[in-house]
């Protein structure tokens, strides 16, 4: 079975300091990681996606299939970046669903 | 951009009673579509995967007979909770699979459904 953990609930940073939204995953294949983003009173939106390996608001993220880990970074956060973030995988093909972890609320103080 | 809706947003119904919620992709054709459950502060569980013109596929544990989908047309999927019962108190979130190189899902903006 696969599992998604984020182990942190709530995450709270001053603005302009740095970062990191932790995300480790078990399974026994290849799977597809992905970051979503809810803002507050918002749906669900898709930040990054591993494969893509690009940088989206600042926000990088990198497969670590050694550690099974795939967290998500930024250098310096921003107050908009409040949110809840959810990591999620996908175990085949694009026709399956996402197993998400339990989410990570961050909070940026100014 | 790829829109994705739900209706309604918010229901109450009494326990015993039967209620539909519909997921419509808006501006693309999703011949798949998928549906969450969210209890409060917990995370996103897949339901089922709802397929254009055939069967659902169920996520182990979760009972067909109660939570019916139908899947009739390229942008419209919907979920009927029967003979609901407080426990199914829940936040009820569809996804549309855009078939493209990305192969990405757009969410709908949840339904909260509430059993008294």
């Amino acid at each position: 079975a696969q599992r998604v953990t984020q182990p942190e609930k709530l995450l709270s940073v001053f603005k302009g300091a740095p970062v990191e939204l932790k995300c480790n995953y078990s399974y026994s294949g290849s799977p597809e990681l992905f970051w979503y983003v809810q803002y507050s009173r918002q749906r669900l939106q898709l930040l990054l996606r591993h494969i893509s390996r690009e940088s989206i608001k600042g926000f990088t993220a990198d497969l670590n299939k050694g550690e099974t880990s795939f967290h998500l970074k930024k250098p310096f956060a921003q107050e908009e970046d409040s949110a809840m973030y959810y990591c999620a995988l996908r175990s085949g093909g694009g026709a399956d669903g996402l197993t998400f972890g339990k989410g990570t609320h961050l909070i940026i103080q100014p | 951009g790829a829109v994705v809706s739900q209706h309604p947003s918010w229901v109450i119904c009494k326990s015993g009673t039967s209620v539909k919620i519909e997921c419509r992709s808006l501006d693309f054709q999703a011949t798949t579509m998928f549906w969450y459950r969210q209890f409060p502060k917990q995370s996103l569980m897949l339901m089922a995967t709802s397929n254009e013109g055939s069967k659902a596929t169920y996520e182990q544990g979760v009972e067909k007979d109660k939570f019916l989908i139908n899947h009739a047309s390229l942008t419209l999927s919907t979920l009927t909770v029967t003979s609901a019962h407080p426990e199914d108190s829940s936040f009820y979130i569809c996804s549309a699979l855009r078939r493209r190189a990305s192969d990405e899902q757009y969410f709908g903006p949840g339904t909260r459904l509430t059993v008294t």
